[in-house]
Protein backbone atom coordinates (compact mmCIF):
# COMPACT_ATOMS: atom_id res chain seq x y z
CA UNK A 1 0.00 0.00 0.00
CA UNK A 2 0.71 3.87 -0.41
CA UNK A 3 0.82 6.02 2.77
CA UNK A 4 1.65 9.14 3.92
CA UNK A 5 1.90 10.14 7.58
CA UNK A 6 1.76 13.61 8.94
CA UNK A 7 0.54 15.37 12.40
CA UNK A 8 -2.85 16.73 11.83
CA UNK A 9 -2.75 19.98 13.48
CA UNK A 10 -0.21 21.68 15.10
CA UNK A 11 -0.50 25.20 16.76
CA UNK A 12 3.07 27.89 17.46
CA UNK A 13 2.72 31.44 17.71
CA UNK A 14 4.12 34.26 16.09
CA UNK A 15 7.55 34.21 15.70
CA UNK A 16 8.73 30.71 16.60
CA UNK A 17 9.73 27.86 14.68
CA UNK A 18 7.40 24.64 13.59
CA UNK A 19 8.47 21.48 12.34
CA UNK A 20 5.64 19.25 10.23
CA UNK A 21 7.05 15.72 9.81
CA UNK A 22 6.48 13.64 7.27
CA UNK A 23 6.46 9.77 7.12
CA UNK A 24 6.17 7.85 3.73
CA UNK A 25 5.72 4.33 2.25
CA UNK A 26 5.18 3.94 -0.82
CA UNK A 27 5.77 1.44 -3.61
CA UNK A 28 7.33 4.17 -5.61
CA UNK A 29 9.60 7.13 -4.51
CA UNK A 30 11.45 9.85 -6.83
CA UNK A 31 10.89 13.06 -4.23
CA UNK A 32 9.02 14.65 -1.82
CA UNK A 33 6.91 17.72 -1.53
CA UNK A 34 5.74 20.19 0.38
CA UNK A 35 2.38 22.15 -0.60
CA UNK A 36 0.31 24.86 1.22
CA UNK A 37 -3.40 25.33 1.04
CA UNK A 38 -5.27 28.57 2.42
CA UNK A 39 -8.71 27.46 3.15
CA UNK A 40 -10.50 27.27 0.42
CA UNK A 41 -7.89 27.96 -2.10
CA UNK A 42 -5.65 25.68 -4.47
CA UNK A 43 -2.33 23.85 -2.97
CA UNK A 44 0.32 25.80 -3.60
CA UNK A 45 3.56 24.21 -4.30
CA UNK A 46 6.38 25.20 -1.68
CA UNK A 47 9.13 23.13 -1.97
CA UNK A 48 10.67 19.28 -3.53
CA UNK A 49 13.71 17.15 -1.90
CA UNK A 50 14.72 14.72 -4.63
CA UNK A 51 18.55 14.15 -2.64
CA UNK A 52 19.28 13.72 1.41
CA UNK A 53 19.54 17.05 2.95
CA UNK A 54 17.79 20.18 3.40
CA UNK A 55 16.71 22.96 1.14
CA UNK A 56 15.92 26.26 2.12
CA UNK A 57 13.79 29.06 0.53
CA UNK A 58 13.43 31.97 2.58
CA UNK A 59 11.07 31.36 5.96
CA UNK A 60 10.67 28.06 5.08
CA UNK A 61 13.10 24.93 4.50
CA UNK A 62 12.44 21.06 4.13
CA UNK A 63 14.73 18.13 4.22
CA UNK A 64 15.00 14.51 3.46
CA UNK A 65 16.14 11.40 4.34
CA UNK A 66 15.14 8.59 2.06
CA UNK A 67 16.75 5.99 4.11
CA UNK A 68 14.86 6.68 7.08
CA UNK A 69 11.89 7.43 4.19
CA UNK A 70 11.46 10.81 6.45
CA UNK A 71 11.06 14.23 5.53
CA UNK A 72 9.89 17.49 7.66
CA UNK A 73 8.68 21.42 7.08
CA UNK A 74 10.54 24.01 8.77
CA UNK A 75 8.82 26.91 9.13
CA UNK A 76 11.01 29.72 10.51
CA UNK A 77 9.80 33.28 11.82
CA UNK A 78 6.05 32.61 11.76
CA UNK A 79 3.73 34.80 10.89
CA UNK A 80 -0.05 35.43 11.10
CA UNK A 81 -0.72 34.11 7.21
CA UNK A 82 0.81 31.07 7.43
CA UNK A 83 -1.91 29.31 9.48
CA UNK A 84 -3.22 27.11 6.53
CA UNK A 85 -2.72 23.28 5.29
CA UNK A 86 0.65 21.88 4.64
CA UNK A 87 1.19 18.43 2.17
CA UNK A 88 3.50 16.61 2.03
CA UNK A 89 3.80 14.68 -1.24
CA UNK A 90 5.55 11.86 -2.41
CA UNK A 91 6.10 12.05 -6.56
CA UNK A 92 5.12 8.59 -7.35
CA UNK A 93 5.90 8.41 -10.65
CA UNK A 94 9.15 9.34 -12.81
CA UNK A 95 6.95 8.78 -15.61
CA UNK A 96 3.86 10.50 -14.83
CA UNK A 97 4.94 12.93 -12.19
CA UNK A 98 1.76 12.20 -9.94
CA UNK A 99 1.51 13.13 -6.31
CA UNK A 100 1.07 10.81 -3.76
CA UNK A 101 -0.22 13.12 -0.54
CA UNK A 102 -0.61 12.66 3.25
CA UNK A 103 -3.78 14.07 4.88
CA UNK A 104 -2.13 17.58 5.57
CA UNK A 105 -1.48 19.56 8.73
CA UNK A 106 -3.50 22.47 10.20
CA UNK A 107 -1.08 25.17 10.88
CA UNK A 108 -3.09 27.64 13.46
CA UNK A 109 -0.14 30.26 14.46
CA UNK A 110 -1.13 32.43 17.34
CA UNK A 111 -0.32 35.98 18.26
CA UNK B 1 0.15 35.11 -16.71
CA UNK B 2 -3.04 33.63 -15.89
CA UNK B 3 -2.99 30.63 -13.06
CA UNK B 4 -5.10 27.19 -13.39
CA UNK B 5 -9.06 27.84 -13.51
CA UNK B 6 -11.79 25.27 -12.63
CA UNK B 7 -15.38 25.51 -13.59
CA UNK B 8 -17.71 25.32 -11.38
CA UNK B 9 -16.56 26.49 -8.17
CA UNK B 10 -19.65 24.80 -6.59
CA UNK B 11 -21.85 22.05 -8.06
CA UNK B 12 -25.19 20.86 -5.49
CA UNK B 13 -26.74 17.75 -7.71
CA UNK B 14 -28.69 14.54 -6.72
CA UNK B 15 -27.82 11.33 -7.09
CA UNK B 16 -27.93 9.66 -10.26
CA UNK B 17 -27.85 12.92 -11.90
CA UNK B 18 -24.88 14.04 -14.41
CA UNK B 19 -22.05 16.83 -13.46
CA UNK B 20 -18.87 17.98 -15.64
CA UNK B 21 -16.43 19.75 -14.35
CA UNK B 22 -13.82 21.79 -16.28
CA UNK B 23 -10.32 22.73 -16.59
CA UNK B 24 -8.11 25.04 -18.22
CA UNK B 25 -4.61 24.66 -17.34
CA UNK B 26 -1.56 27.34 -17.50
CA UNK B 27 -1.29 27.86 -21.36
CA UNK B 28 1.75 26.30 -22.96
CA UNK B 29 1.60 23.34 -20.08
CA UNK B 30 1.54 20.45 -21.69
CA UNK B 31 0.52 17.91 -18.64
CA UNK B 32 -3.05 17.90 -16.76
CA UNK B 33 -3.53 16.24 -14.13
CA UNK B 34 -6.94 15.64 -12.03
CA UNK B 35 -7.24 14.97 -8.53
CA UNK B 36 -9.63 14.71 -5.95
CA UNK B 37 -10.23 15.12 -1.72
CA UNK B 38 -13.17 13.77 -0.19
CA UNK B 39 -13.98 15.08 3.22
CA UNK B 40 -11.54 14.08 5.62
CA UNK B 41 -8.79 12.09 3.40
CA UNK B 42 -6.32 12.90 1.59
CA UNK B 43 -5.99 14.35 -1.87
CA UNK B 44 -5.90 11.28 -4.55
CA UNK B 45 -4.42 11.19 -7.87
CA UNK B 46 -6.96 10.44 -10.57
CA UNK B 47 -5.50 10.77 -13.80
CA UNK B 48 -2.56 12.38 -16.09
CA UNK B 49 -3.21 13.92 -19.67
CA UNK B 50 0.05 14.40 -21.63
CA UNK B 51 -1.41 16.73 -24.55
CA UNK B 52 -4.73 14.81 -25.20
CA UNK B 53 -3.18 11.51 -24.36
CA UNK B 54 -4.44 9.84 -20.95
CA UNK B 55 -0.92 8.63 -19.73
CA UNK B 56 -1.80 7.14 -16.56
CA UNK B 57 -5.37 6.69 -15.32
CA UNK B 58 -5.03 3.99 -12.62
CA UNK B 59 -6.81 6.63 -9.77
CA UNK B 60 -10.04 6.69 -12.02
CA UNK B 61 -12.38 5.14 -8.96
CA UNK B 62 -14.89 3.27 -11.85
CA UNK B 63 -16.09 3.53 -15.37
CA UNK B 64 -18.82 6.10 -14.23
CA UNK B 65 -16.19 9.13 -14.25
CA UNK B 66 -14.78 10.16 -17.82
CA UNK B 67 -12.04 12.41 -18.64
CA UNK B 68 -11.12 14.01 -21.70
CA UNK B 69 -9.07 16.63 -23.20
CA UNK B 70 -9.81 17.22 -26.75
CA UNK B 71 -6.82 19.42 -28.45
CA UNK B 72 -4.62 19.35 -25.43
CA UNK B 73 -5.89 22.46 -23.97
CA UNK B 74 -8.85 22.77 -21.73
CA UNK B 75 -10.27 19.14 -19.83
CA UNK B 76 -13.49 17.77 -18.85
CA UNK B 77 -13.99 15.39 -16.00
CA UNK B 78 -17.74 13.87 -16.17
CA UNK B 79 -19.30 11.85 -13.72
CA UNK B 80 -22.53 9.79 -14.82
CA UNK B 81 -24.21 9.10 -12.88
CA UNK B 82 -23.22 10.85 -9.69
CA UNK B 83 -23.40 8.64 -6.78
CA UNK B 84 -23.11 10.09 -2.62
CA UNK B 85 -19.71 9.38 -2.05
CA UNK B 86 -18.52 11.26 -5.27
CA UNK B 87 -18.99 14.09 -3.27
CA UNK B 88 -15.23 15.98 -2.14
CA UNK B 89 -13.00 18.92 -4.39
CA UNK B 90 -11.78 17.91 -7.33
CA UNK B 91 -8.43 19.62 -8.17
CA UNK B 92 -7.06 19.92 -11.57
CA UNK B 93 -3.28 20.89 -11.49
CA UNK B 94 -1.25 21.45 -14.89
CA UNK B 95 2.59 21.20 -15.40
CA UNK B 96 5.31 22.05 -18.30
CA UNK B 97 7.13 19.00 -18.08
CA UNK B 98 6.53 15.47 -16.03
CA UNK B 99 10.02 15.50 -14.49
CA UNK B 100 10.52 14.61 -11.02
CA UNK B 101 11.42 18.42 -10.07
CA UNK B 102 8.28 19.82 -12.19
CA UNK B 103 5.93 22.21 -10.32
CA UNK B 104 2.24 21.32 -10.18
CA UNK B 105 -0.08 24.41 -10.60
CA UNK B 106 -3.77 23.71 -9.01
CA UNK B 107 -6.46 25.32 -9.31
CA UNK B 108 -8.92 26.61 -6.54
CA UNK B 109 -10.86 23.49 -6.89
CA UNK B 110 -15.11 22.24 -7.81
CA UNK B 111 -16.60 21.54 -4.71
CA UNK B 112 -19.03 19.15 -5.66
CA UNK B 113 -21.92 17.79 -3.27
CA UNK B 114 -23.99 14.67 -4.37
CA UNK B 115 -27.13 14.71 -2.66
Amino acid sequence: GQSLEQPSEVTAVEGAIVQINCTYQTSGFYGLSWYQQHDGGAPTFLSYNALDGLEETGRFSSFLSRSDSYGYLLLQELQMKDSASYFCAVVGSSNTGKLIFGQGTTLQVKP
Amino acid sequence: EAGVTQFPSHSVIEKGQTVTLRCDPISGHDNLYWYRRVMGKEIKFLLHFVKESKQDESGMPNNRFLAERTGGTYSTLKVQPAELEDSGVYFCASSLGRGRGETQYFGPGTRLLVL
